[in-house]
């Protein structure tokens, strides 16, 4: 089984500031990890995965997320928030085995205040 | 080229009605994926479909949801007899192959309202 957890509902922080989205994921085998951004009234947008190699993924907008393997995390960050950032952000983990879907986590609502 | 379409974009229907909503994946990509996120939730995985062989159903709620793919194209995805509980926004995706699902493309979704 594969499972993620978003233990924050809202992440509030000020423009300019790092921002961080916390994400904890369990899967039997190694995972593949995701972070997806939902705008209001639109669909899904790929930021980055990790599949393999390095533990720090660069992705798009600036944004990066770190793999921990010991602590099972799968953090989201962005040195500098800009109030556009502020949208719905879902983790994502499938176990590299057989499973083909993505479970996803619960989201967190980030929003930046100018 | 065009991403992932859905139909119709919003679903307002009555309790006990039938409904279909659509999915056109990427061209080219043989697998497709079905999502409902409901309000405040988390997107909950339904289906999958990869290729010709038979599809993936373990994550449908209840008997009265079902999907087809045909031609290893377009899919519907049916809801019978629709309940309150079944208002959600549908998301569909798609990805290159089965091989390649950790690089899903989502589309627009379909907000269904059960009243």
């Amino acid at each position: 089984a594969q499972s993620v957890a978003q233990p924050e509902d809202q992440v509030n922080v000020a423009e300019g500031n790092p921002l961080t989205v916390k994400c904890t994921y369990s899967v039997s085998g190694n995972p593949y990890l995701f972070w997806y951004v939902q705008y209001p009234n639109r669909g899904l947008q790929f930021l980055l995965k990790y599949i393999t190699g390095d533990n720090l993924v660069k992705g798009s907008y600036g944004f990066e997320a770190e793999f921990n393997k010991s602590q099972t995390s799968f953090h989201l960050k962005k040195p500098s928030a800009l109030v556009s950032d502020s949208a719905l952000y879902f983790c994502a983990v499938r176990d590299s085995g057989s499973a083909r879907q993505l479970t996803f986590g619960s989201g967190t609502q980030l929003t930046v205040l100018p | 080229g065009a991403g992932v379409s859905q139909s119709p974009s919003n679903k307002v229907t009555e309790k006990g009605k039938d409904v279909e909503l659509r999915c056109d994946p990427i061209s080219g990509h043989t697998a497709l994926y079905w999502y409902r996120q409901s309000l405040g939730q988390g997107l909950e995985f339904l289906i999958y479909f990869q290729g010709n062989s038979a599809p993936d159903k373990s994550g449908l709620p209840s008997d009265r949801f079902s999907a087809e793919r045909t031609g290893g194209s377009v899919s519907t995805l049916t809801i019978q007899r629709t309940q309150q509980e079944d208002s959600a926004v549908y998301l569909c995706a798609s990805s290159l192959s089965p091989e390649r699902s950790y690089e899903q493309y989502f589309g627009p979704g379909t907000r269904l309202t059960v009243t």
